[in-house]
């Protein structure tokens, strides 16, 4: 069966630092790939995702996402983080031509100014 | 805007009183799906529809059942609401489309259980 992983549950960082959240995914075959945001109290939003093409992903706010095949991954980075990035962000697999989007158990980012 | 809407945003029921939620969309798309995201956890699909054909995930209690009337609205009846099932339940659609199914989130419906 398919399964996401997010390995970090709990990212603390400062203003302007650097974030690189994990995703891995279990599936061999061709899968389109998501980030979504969830903001305290808001519904979850999407942030990027990836179906073909450019293994890089240019998202919403900044946000970019790099599919590597070989590695199983399509991990969320951004340069610089600011305070209203505090929110849940989840991973997300559906493999072709199937309808179940698979989540990751998500990753807690807190920013402080 | 085209979009996905759930009410109410909020629900208190009673433990063993029969609930409904709602859920209505203006993107006309055909898939809609139902989710269950307890605090701190995933999204966990309990159930969706391919315009009217109904797929039930394996792991979805007999509790939870589902209805759609028509290709703007999806309802989830709740029929006898333990503690347990309080949570926040997402509604979200999509369409079918070779190779991609990216979903569209409604803001969700708190259920909360007394």
């Amino acid at each position: 069966a398919q399964s996401v992983s997010q390995h970090n549950h709990h990212v603390i960082l400062s203003e302007a630092a650097s974030l690189e959240l994990g995703c891995n995914y279990s599936y061999g075959g061709t899968v389109n790939l998501f980030w979504y945001v969830q903001y305290p109290g808001q519904h979850l939003q999407l942030l990027l995702k990836y179906f073909s093409g450019d293994p890089l992903v240019k998202g919403i706010k900044g946000f970019e996402a790099e599919f590597i095949k070989s590695k199983f991954s399509f991990n969320l980075r951004k340069p610089s983080v600011q305070w209203s990035d505090t929110a849940e962000y989840f991973c997300a697999v559906t493999s072709y031509n199937t309808d179940k989007l698979i989540f990751g158990t998500g990753t807690r980012l807190q920013v402080f100014p | 805007d085209a979009m996905v809407i759930q009410n109410p945003r909020y629900q208190v029921t009673q433990f063993g009183k029969p609930v409904t939620l709602s859920c209505s969309q203006t993107l006309n798309h055909n898939v809609m799906y139902w989710y269950q995201q307890k605090s701190s956890q995933a999204p966990k699909l309990l159930f969706h529809y391919y315009d009217k054909d109904f797929n039930n995930e394996a792991d979805t209690p007999d509790n939870f059942q589902s209805r759609r009337p028509n290709t703007s609205f999806c309802f989830l009846d709740i029929r006898s609401p333990g503690l347990g099932d309080a949570a926040m339940y997402l509604c979200a659609t999509s369409r079918e489309e070779a190779n991609t199914y990216e979903q569209y989130f409604g803001p969700g419906t708190r259920l909360t259980v007394t």
